[in-house]
């Protein structure tokens, strides 16, 4: 079946600073990828998605890229926010469009 | 349109207790979805249903049953609670249309004494 391996966390940065939270699957054919992100207390929220090769999905500042040869969907921002802590999650799609998470990269914010 | 919500927030059972959590969703979506979330594994489908009156097994689906009467709702059963059941559960629903985000609930959290 489908798997994710995700960058182990916690991961702490200062604000400003470069994140990168990596990603990488298996899965059968070339499903769709997304980021969800968990904020405290809550449910999953789409980040972002890429649908094919190549593609880039992008949303507040956040980017990743469907990279097929490598198998990989990194998710990147260039100057993170207090209030981007939160878990991050990657998932690709299945044949019924559900989804196999990643064991999810807390990331933690510091003023 | 509230999106995908769920009944009750928290629960707490004895074990052998049986329950039902409802998720219900108010965007005409096709497919629906049970998860569990447990500390550090992420989330893990339970079953799944790709419309009304069909039900499909996931990931980890020992010990729950599901029914998709009504294309707006999705409930899970426990029959006989176990502790192995404590978690936060997550239901979720999308479209057959291009880019099928899955929308999430709030979550149910159910501790299992």
């Amino acid at each position: 079946g489908d798997s994710v391996t995700q960058m182990e966390g916690p991961v702490t940065l200062s604000e400003e600073a470069f994140l990168t939270i990596n990603c990488t699957y298996t899965a059968t054919g070339y499903p769709s990828l997304f980021w969800y992100v968990q904020y405290p207390g809550e449910g999953l929220q789409l980040l972002l998605k890429a649908t094919k090769a190549d593609d880039k999905g992008s949303n507040k500042g956040f980017e990743a890229t469907y990279r097929k040869e490598t198998t990989s969907f990194h998710l990147e921002k260039g100057s993170v926010q207090v209030s981007d802590s939160a878990v991050y999650f990657c998932a690709p799609s299945g044949s019924a469009r559900q989804l196999t998470f990643g064991s999810g990269t807390q990331l933690t914010v510091l003023p | 349109n509230a999106g995908v919500t769920q009944t009750p927030k928290f629960r707490v059972l004895k074990t052998g207790q049986s329950m039902t959590l409802l998720c219900a969703q108010d965007m005409n979506h096709e497919y629906m979805y049970w998860y569990r979330q447990d500390p550090g594994m992420g989330l893990r489908l339970i079953h799944y249903s790709v419309g009304e009156g069909t039900t499909a097994k996931g990931e980890v689906p020992d010990g729950y049953n599901v029914s998709r009467l009504k294309k707006q709702n999705f409930l899970l059963g426990l029959e006989s609670a176990a502790p192995s059941q404590t978690s936060v559960y997550f239901c979720a629903s999308t479209s057959t249309g291009a880019g099928h985000t899955q929308y999430f609930g709030p979550g149910t959290r159910l501790t299992v004494l």
